[in-house]
């Protein structure tokens, strides 16, 4: 079973739809999660961390259900600047690094 | 502010070459990460250093695979002989600490013919 698992997509949705992407985690030891972003052709970037309480920036929503070891990241009224593609991250204890999933790519449409 | 620099952006090489990478981190930052990225694997951990020490090198594919971190603000990963199928862009992260956020250099188009 795979560490962190995505939806590869893509998603294809009409500018400003909301749209939400999960990504579930195999170890329930698991601490920290990131939500990275990945422009086409550039490195991946920091969008936001997801907390216990779950968190919002903007038009961007994160949230954490540690019983069903997922987090979830949602946009609103979504923009073509949107289109990319979203990496979910998870770090274990200890001496780990971080583990990226695969993750989920957006394209907003006009 | 700079971020994590890596050099070169763009490597093209005949397989057989040796290929250098480098990467300078961000000051302060005690964590180094190399990366491998390809459609098929999406990023692959390959090395990670703490305090220029290397932590676990499991995720490099081959011996012709080698990183080093001579000081705080320098890595290099090396491919000796490189592969058509070494072909990927590699990326360097840092971090402040092993579980924190990472922070990426724009990566090395690496393409071996």
């Amino acid at each position: 079973r795979k560490e962190v698992e995505q939806d590869p997509g893509p998603f294809n949705v009409p500018e400003g739809a909301t749209v939400a992407f999960n990504c579930t985690y195999s170890n329930s030891a698991s601490q920290s999660f990131f939500w990275y972003r990945q422009d086409c052709r550039k490195e991946p970037k920091l969008l936001m961390s997801v907390y216990s309480s779950g968190n919002e920036d903007g038009r961007f929503t994160a949230q954490l259900n540690r019983a069903s070891q997922y987090i979830s990241l949602l946009i609103r009224d979504s923009k073509l600047s949107d289109s990319a593609t979203y990496l979910c991250v998870v770090i274990y204890s200890g001496n780990t690094p971080l583990v990226f999933g695969k993750g989920t790519r957006l394209s907003v449409i006009a | 502010d700079a971020g994590v620099i890596q050099s070169p952006r763009h490597e093209v090489t005949e397989m057989g070459q040796e290929v250098t990478l480098r990467c300078k981190p961000i000051s302060g930052h005690n964590s180094l990460f190399w990366y491998r990225q390809t459609m098929m694997r999406g990023l692959e951990l390959l090395i990670y250093f703490n305090n220029n020490v290397p932590i676990d090198d499991s995720g490099m594919p081959e011996d012709r695979f080698s990183a080093k971190m001579p000081n705080a603000s320098f890595s290099t990963l090396k491919i000796q002989p490189s592969e058509p199928r070494d072909s990927a862009v590699y990326f360097c992260a840092s971090s402040s600490g092993m579980n924190e956020k990472l922070f990426f250099g724009s990566g090395t188009q690496l393409s071996v013919l």
